[in-house]
């Protein structure tokens, strides 16, 4: 069983859609992150929810709005997407006062 | 500021030999974690080690192994016997853990390692 998943693993769009990408984690965490990986291969957080509640909202365009319907779930909708959204997107989810998190296997998104 | 600096962004090794692969930090909590991660091409990440900032002991993991030097502020990754499948993306991140953090993971920008047969 995979840990931490996300759907879909590649996205190709164009630009002024909206879409999401979901994620699930089954490993009973209360905390989930969405993480930017862009085309330099440079990590940055987004946003993460502990038990379903935000807790992290780093400098994101308000496009972006993670939903998060519970505590194994964190989505990430995206609206109105423009070139520069082009990145990998990583979901990942720990126990708040754990060491490690756990990564699902990322979603590329390419917006043309 | 927290920050991340691994200064080495691409490393060659050849097969069964070690390598070591730096990361320094600046934090001012007292209390914070380091960790490593490996990207393959395939794109997952994958925890590979971790250590605590009161850690006596410096973490190890199979042939991993974490040189902690904390006055140095230092914390690099040694891979011994080098592997094919070693080759990949390794990146350092810092997670401060003082009472009232968010805990996000601080990331470095990554020092990509190429093992020669």
């Amino acid at each position: 069983d995979t840990a931490v998943s996300q759907t879909p693993k590649y996205l190709v769009t164009q630009m002024g859609n909206d879409k999401s990408i979901k994620c699930e984690q089954n490993l009973g965490h209360d905390t989930m992150y969405w993480y930017k990986q862009d085309s330099k291969k440079f990590l940055k957080i987004m946003f993460s929810y502990n038990n379903k509640e935000l807790i992290i909202n780093e400098t994101v365009p308000n496009r972006f709005s993670p939903k998060s319907p519970d505590k194994a779930h964190l989505n990430l909708h995206i609206n109105s997407l423009e070139l520069g959204d082009s990145a990998v997107y990583f979901c990942a989810s720990s126990q708040l006062r754990a060491v490690e998190a756990f990564f699902g296997q990322g979603t590329r998104l390419t917006v043309v | 500021a927290q920050k991340i600096t691994q200064t080495q962004p691409g490393m060659f090794v050849q097969e069964k030999e070690a390598v070591t692969l730096d990361c320094t930090y600046d934090t001012s909590d007292q209390s914070y974690g380091l960790f490593w991660y490996k990207q393959p091409s395939s794109g997952e990440m994958i925890f590979l080690i971790y250590q605590g900032s009161y850690d006596e002991q410096n973490a190890t993991e199979g042939r991993y192994s974490l040189n902690f030097q904390k006055a140095r502020k230092s914390a690099n990754l040694v891979i011994s016997a080098s592997q094919l499948g070693d080759s990949a993306m390794y990146f350092c991140a810092m997670r401060e853990l003082g009472a009232g953090n968010n805990r996000k993971l601080i990331w470095g920008l990554g020092t990509s390692l190429a093992v020669n047969p």
